[in-house]
């Protein structure tokens, strides 16, 4: 019931196309469901965040999607860029003070120039 | 820059070493974690000092031995360690808040250091 599952585990886009990550969820105390990136060498970091009272947020070429019904959600990259390449993790917040996370599998996403 | 640094950033030891991982936080946080992150797998987390207290202890192996000595500083210990313990072991740090807040508190993650174990 803790797991987030998510999809595809690689994804190759070409420049300028739209690339689409998935993840669902079986726990519905998950009250925020932030994406992190991962550059080859460096930690994640925090790219978008949604809370499950909205549908949908958006920052620059970004936008979360999110289906509370269907317990999914999903990040869209537009324009989709070669510096956009790295590795994309779901995730979603227990709650606890301190922000406990569990995290999907990843998605290593290659964009072609 | 995030704000939290690891070192090292590579290490190699055998089954019967003992090692230790150290993480530090700038950004004044009060809650630290170690997490896990194998390949194919998702990151697991491992350990988390809130207020410099342990709050979580998901079911580690005790060849695995975290310690907080202030809210700037974790480490991990690390003892007769198996192959399968090769991994990129990552720190990060968060502020702790009320969840009445309706913020997202933000994991800053550091970059990690590459465990190889012979």
């Amino acid at each position: 019931q803790q797991q987030v599952k998510q999809s595809p585990q690689s994804l190759i886009v070409q420049k300028g196309g739209i690339s689409i990550i998935n993840c669902a969820y079986e726990n519905t105390a998950f009250d925020y469901f932030p994406w992190y990136q991962q550059f080859p060498g460096k930690g994640p970091a925090l790219l978008i965040a949604i809370r499950p009272d909205v549908s949908e947020k958006k920052e620059g070429r970004f936008t979360i999607s999110f289906n509370k019904s269907a317990k999914q959600f999903s990040l869209h990259i537009m324009d989709s860029q070669p510096g956009d390449s790295a590795t994309y993790f779901c995730a979603a917040r227990s709650g606890t003070s301190y922000g406990k996370l569990t995290f999907g599998q990843g998605t290593i996403l290659t964009v072609h120039p | 820059e995030t704000g939290v640094t690891q070192t090292p950033r590579h290490l190699v030891m055998g089954m019967t070493n003992k090692k230790s991982l150290k993480c530090e936080q700038h950004l004044g946080h009060n809650a630290m974690y170690w997490y896990k992150q194998s390949a194919k797998k998702p990151l697991e987390l491992m350990f988390v000092y809130s207020l410099e207290e342990r709050v979580e202890n998901n079911s580690v192996p005790s060849r695995f031995s975290p310690e907080c000595p202030n809210s700037s500083h974790l480490f991990l210990h690390l003892h007769t360690l198996q192959p399968e313990d090769s991994a990129l072991y990552l720190c990060a740090s968060s502020q702790e808040r009320p969840l009445s807040s309706g913020r997202y508190n933000e994991q800053f993650f550091g970059p990690g250091t590459r465990l190889t174990v012979l």
